[in-house]
């Protein structure tokens, strides 16, 4: 069975600073790994995604990720933060071949002023 | 391109009343289609998915159903709404052609029971 966690349900950072968030996942088989973000009352968009392709994955809006198998890992990072960046963030993990998605339970990314 | 649209954006509803929130992918053929709930404060819960027309299945027992009538129409109702259906509901799509298989998600219809 596949799993995602995403450490920490509440993230907050300073305008400019780092933006780290962590995501954790489980899987029997190769994974396909996606990073959404969504902002109040909104959809979810489709922030990066990892292929196989490249471990390093450039996404909209600034942000990246790194796929890291030997940690089972895909953090989502953005060198400098903006205003518009509050929002809530999930990672998640494909499922089999019926084209489900496991989800994390989400990281709240508040940036402060 | 495909976009996917849900109505209505939102609705308040008393106990026990019915409910039918609908969503329509266009630009694409034979989706996988999907509903999620959000409750407050809380993560994304798969409701039902679906890979065809008639095609349902049910990720959670609940109060709710849904129905594929069209190859790009996705319904989701119910008889007699509870307090605990409150929550935003969001519908998806993907297919199933080889690579990553992300989902489109809709803009979301906020319920509210009262």
């Amino acid at each position: 069975a596949q799993s995602v966690t995403q450490l920490g349900s509440h993230v907050s950072v300073s305008e400019g600073a780092l933006v780290l968030l962590r995501c954790n996942y489980s899987s029997s088989v190769p994974p396909y790994l996606f990073w959404y973000v969504q902002y109040p009352n909104q959809g979810l968009q489709l922030l990066l995604k990892y292929t196989s392709a490249a471990t390093l994955v450039k996404g909209i809006n600034g942000f990246e990720a790194e796929f890291k198998k030997s940690e089972t890992s895909f953090h989502l990072t953005k060198p400098s933060a903006h205003m518009s960046d509050a929002a809530e963030y999930f990672c998640a993990v494909t499922s089999s071949n019926t084209g489900k998605l496991i989800f994390g339970q989400g990281t709240t990314l508040q940036v402060k002023p | 391109s495909q976009t996917i649209h849900q109505w209505p954006a939102t609705l308040v509803q008393p106990v026990g009343s019915p409910l039918s929130l609908e969503c329509t992918v266009e630009g694409t053929s034979n989706p996988n289609l999907y509903w999620y709930r959000q409750a407050a404060g809380r993560g994304l819960q798969l409701l039902f998915y679906s890979v065809g027309i008639g095609q349902i299945s049910s990720e959670v027992p609940q109060n709710l159903s849904a129905s594929r009538p069209q190859d790009r129409q996705f319904i989701l109702s119910s008889k007699k709404l509870l307090l605990s259906d409150s929550g935003f509901y969001l519908c998806a799509w993907n297919v199933m052609a080889g690579g990553p298989r992300e989902q489109f998600f809709g803009p979301g219809t906020r319920l509210t029971v009262l």
